[in-house]
């Protein structure tokens, strides 16, 4: 099976600044790669799809690249509702796994 | 509104048998896939399961087969996950969610989560 790796495991940013998480397959998966926030305490939201494809209602702020093997998102302005922690997911095919996860705070 | 609820969630003993329903309103029910993710206390996102808009296709993570199996009923809108031989490593809450648009398995919206405990 495809493993879905993400770094850092956690960073610590302040406010306005850009924000840079990746995500790693351990085999191609084309741009078949979605984004998710979960919030303290909150459900998971879908920010991104298709690796760079905006969810509507999610701000501009946000935004995703890569395709293959490595993806990225950005936070390109970081703001105090951005804390959670981010986690990708591949859907090329089953299982559809998440990474671990990256943890998002304010300095 | 796009919705989905799970419920069925329990204190169940090491060894016992839940069944998770999650009812879904808002879209045309049987053109989505939809999913199991579960989240044990503390830890990340773990998909488990999912079925395709038909029920013809059904997913499991390694973790699981053989001892879940997930269903739906077009009809009532709802999708099922029943969960046989629980391990003490399959407390989470347990959320259901709707697939992506073409059959794809990106997962939005999702419930709130139910609660599963698995413990003597």
């Amino acid at each position: 099976d495809i493993q879905m790796t993400q770094s850092p495991s956690s960073l610590s940013a302040s406010v306005r600044d850009r924000v840079t998480i990746t995500c790693r397959a351990s085999q191609g998966i084309n741009n078949y790669l979605a984004w998710y926030q979960q919030k303290p305490g909150q459900v998971p939201k879908l920010l991104i799809y298709a690796a760079s494809t905006l969810q509507s209602g999610v701000p501009s702020r946000f935004s995703g690249s890569g395709s293959g093997t490595d993806f990225t998102l950005t936070i390109s302005s970081l703001q105090p509702e951005d804390v959670a922690t981010y986690y990708c997911q591949k859907y090329n095919s089953a299982p559809f796994t998440f990474g671990p996860g990256t943890k998002v705070d304010i300095k | 509104d796009v919705q989905v609820v799970e419920s069925g969630g329990d204190l169940v003993q090491p060894g016992g048998s839940l069944k998770l329903s999650c009812a879904a309103s808002g879209f045309t029910f049987s053109n989505y896939a939809m999913t199991w993710v579960r989240q044990a206390p503390g830890k990340g996102l773990e998909w488990i399961s999912g079925i395709s808009g038909s029920g013809g296709s059904t997913y499991y993570a390694d973790s699981v087969k053989g001892r879940f199996t997930i269903s739906r009923d077009n009809s009532q809108s709802t999708v099922y996950l029943q969960m046989n031989n629980l391990r003490a490593d399959d407390t989470a809450v347990y959320y259901c969610a709707k697939g992506g648009i073409s059959g794809y398995y990106w997962f939005d919206p999702w419930g709130q989560g139910t609660p599963v405990t698995v413990s003597s």
